[in-house]
């Protein structure tokens, strides 16, 4: 059984600030998925990435896939309080088993 | 359409009752999901509808029953339901089974309390 384990699980930070959460698996990824959750919504997704050692970004977030496939890390440059939410990393090859998820707070 | 759509929103129901989630999507996704999560924890996934048919069943209680009536549709019925079921039940769906490379489109679930 693959173990997905998101670090850290909390964190709170002030806006302009920034921050990397990380995402590691027991075994390789076969497609990774980023999503983002806000309290009373579904998970909305970020990114994919499938190839080992690929950088993707979007506006102010940075993903990385290890080269190994078996980590992936998300990089947010200048937080805002709108970056609010739940970072779910998921292994979408085995019909999306997710992460426990980083928690972020971002206060004005 | 880029949505799924889940009714109700919001649902309490007592523990004899029969109820029943919702799910729509006009995007022709040919597989349908319905995970469950509860408070502070990752999605957990319940069931996998692939081409209208039942794939995937996360060893599920037979209190909850999904349906899938057509590729656009995926109901869960609820019976006899206990207050630990009460969670956030969301719908996804994607274009085939295993959203490998399009991702997963969810609703924005049905807050489910069992009193």
């Amino acid at each position: 059984t693959q173990l997905l384990e998101q670090s850290p699980q909390f964190l709170s930070i002030q806006e302009g600030e920034n921050l990397t959460v990380y995402c590691n698996s027991s075994s390789v990824f076969s497609s990774l998925q980023w999503y983002r959750q806000e309290p009373g919504e579904g998970p909305v997704l970020l990114v994919t990435v499938v190839t080992g050692g690929e950088v993707k970004k979007l506006k102010r977030l940075t993903f990385q896939f290890g080269d190994a496939r078996k980590d992936s890390s998300l990089h947010i440059t200048a937080a805002q309080p709108g970056d609010t939410g739940l970072y779910l990393c998921a292994d979408a090859g085995n019909m999306l088993t997710f992460g426990g998820g980083t928690r972020l707070m971002v206060k004005p | 359409d880029t949505e799924v759509t889940q009714t109700p929103k919001h649902l309490v129901m007592g523990m004899t009752n029969k109820k029943s989630l919702k799910c729509e999507q006009h995007m022709g996704h040919r597989a349908m999901y319905w995970y469950k999560q509860k408070a502070k924890k990752p999605p957990e996934l319940m069931f996998v509808y692939s081409y209208e048919k039942l794939s995937i069943n996360e060893s599920v209680p037979s209190r909850f029953s999904p349906e899938c009536p057509n590729s656009s549709l995926l109901n869960l019925h609820l019976h006899a339901l206990q207050p630990e079921d009460s969670a956030l039940y969301l719908c996804a769906s994607s274009q085939d089974a295993g959203g490998f490379n399009y991702g997963y489109t969810f609703g924005s679930g049905t807050r489910l309390t069992v009193v």
